[in-house]
């Protein structure tokens, strides 16, 4: 059971330059969310996502997209990568829609972002 | 103003010794509360849940006073292994029951 998967783990991109962050996940999981960690920033909420087919603008959503075509995989991009954008992104999950409010969210290695 | 606020530290202490951390949270409506662990920018990990009642696990204790948007967690006997940083974290129904995540207190614990 291989939890919540991050792929990749590291990339650094020139600006302007465009990829896509994969998170996967085989728990089942409605919920699915993306966020980034600056130095000294605490996580901050992107884009999160609460079932299949849906997506919503989090804390700090401006520069990036998402997709969520399949329930077990949500994907990040950049279109035009920014050198704010350097950053570490984590992708997380959590249950089933029937007891939310208590249960932990899964966490991802994370992938670590450079933007020269 | 950031939602959750905690202060960054950087808590130093020596081995054996206890050690608090305090955090308070703007959104009255806030639903569940937890401390997360965070180790060398890796992911956080569930440290425990917080509830009104108070809730232990061996050496962590969690508090948490709704009447002051408060949090509170205790490390009794501190050890190497609990050098890390803490995140205090809320959830809220709305935004798909997101975390709000504070910056974190940094702990060393030191021989």
């Amino acid at each position: 059971n291989a939890g919540v998967t991050q792929t990749p783990k590291f990339r650094v991109l020139k600006t302007g330059q465009s990829m896509t962050l994969l998170c996967a996940q085989d728990m089942n999981h409605e919920y699915m969310y993306w966020y980034r960690q600056d130095p000294g920033m605490g996580l901050r909420l992107i884009h999160y996502s609460v079932g299949e087919g849906t997506t919503a603008k989090g804390e700090v959503p401006d520069g990036y997209n998402v997709s969520r075509l399949k329930k077990q995989n949500f994907l990040l991009g950049l279109e035009s990568a920014a050198p704010s954008q350097t950053s570490v992104y984590f992708c997380a999950s959590l249950g089933d829609r029937g007891s939310i409010s208590n249960q932990p969210q899964h966490f991802g290695d994370g992938t670590r972002l450079s933007i020269l | 103003r950031k939602e959750v606020e905690q202060d960054p530290g950087p808590f130093n202490v020596p081995e054996g010794a206890t050690v608090a951390f305090n955090c308070t949270y703007s959104n009255s409506a806030s639903q569940s509360f937890f401390w997360y662990r965070q180790d060398c920018r890796k992911e956080p990990k569930l440290l425990m849940s917080v509830y009104s009642s108070g809730n232990e696990d061996g050496r962590f204790t969690a508090q948490l006073n709704r009447a002051s948007q408060y949090i509170s967690l205790l490390i009794r006997d501190s050890k190497l292994s609990d050098s890390a940083t803490y995140l205090c974290v809320v959830m809220n129904s709305n935004s798909g029951y997101a975390l709000n995540f504070g910056k974190g207190t940094s702990l060393l614990v030191t021989p």
